[in-house]
């Protein structure tokens, strides 16, 4: 399997629901990603975990809780969502690579879940 | 500050044209580099990377430090090469890495 998979494909909820978006690797990756991409803008980091550990959170709002129960398993829970949450979330694993001598990383992405919030 | 731009947010070129997406970035450190594609309903995905410098479906790109670029060249585009073009610059944050992206340019390429 090499491929970063997200579900679900879509999902609309109201402002006091309370959903999950799920993401799953099996490539062995031990660094996983949520970003946040609003139409016809670049992806913006939301959270990153680093060997099932949180290692970066940007400033997310309580509302959006990540969970990581294994090295191939990442989820965001969703809750009292606003409309302007309304974007594509896309999941991505890493793995660190070396080439003549030189470390870099590569991101792989899955396909997101559009999510919809009324 | 650490960023990454893109200065075309739209870029038109015909079929067979030479094609040239900007990229430039501010960055203190050795930079990582990357050009992701997003093509119309599909996944974002690696296109190249500054470090290997390979071409990939006739692309290249070239790390210039001096002039802080990393433009994307193709000699002769193609239909199928409209997409969605993002630059993106890896961090290191706190033993964890990062990729900031530029604002994307979107190529369309005329018959």
């Amino acid at each position: 399997d090499t491929e970063v998979t997200q579900t679900p494909k879509h999902l609309v909820m109201g402002m006091t629901n309370k959903k999950s978006l799920k993401c799953e690797q099996h490539m062995g990756h031990r660094a996983m990603y949520w970003y946040k991409q609003k139409a016809k803008k670049p992806p913006e980091l939301m959270f990153v975990y680093s060997y099932e550990k949180l290692s970066i959170n940007e400033s997310v709002p309580s509302r959006f809780s990540p969970e990581c129960p294994n090295s191939s398993l990442l989820n965001l829970h969703l809750h009292a969502l606003q409309p302007e949450d309304s974007a594509l979330y896309l999941c991505a694993s890493s793995l660190p690579k070396v080439l003549a001598g030189t470390y870099y990383n590569e991101q792989f992405f899955g396909p997101g879940t559009r999510l919809t919030v009324l | 500050a650490q960023r990454v731009t893109q200065p075309e947010k739209l870029l038109s070129v015909f079929k067979g044209a030479p094609v040239e997406l900007k990229c430039n970035y501010s960055y203190s450190g050795s930079p990582e580099l990357f050009w992701y594609v997003q093509y119309s309903r599909q996944r974002l995905q690696l296109l190249l990377r500054h470090i290997s410098r390979e071409s990939i479906k006739g692309f290249t790109a070239d790390l210039n430090k001096g002039e802080t670029s990393f433009h994307l060249k193709k000699p002769f585009a193609q239909e199928e090469d409209s997409a969605m073009y993002y630059c993106a610059l890896n961090l290191r944050k706190g033993g964890s890495e990062k990729l900031v992206f530029g604002k994307g340019t979107k190529l369309t390429v005329n018959p």
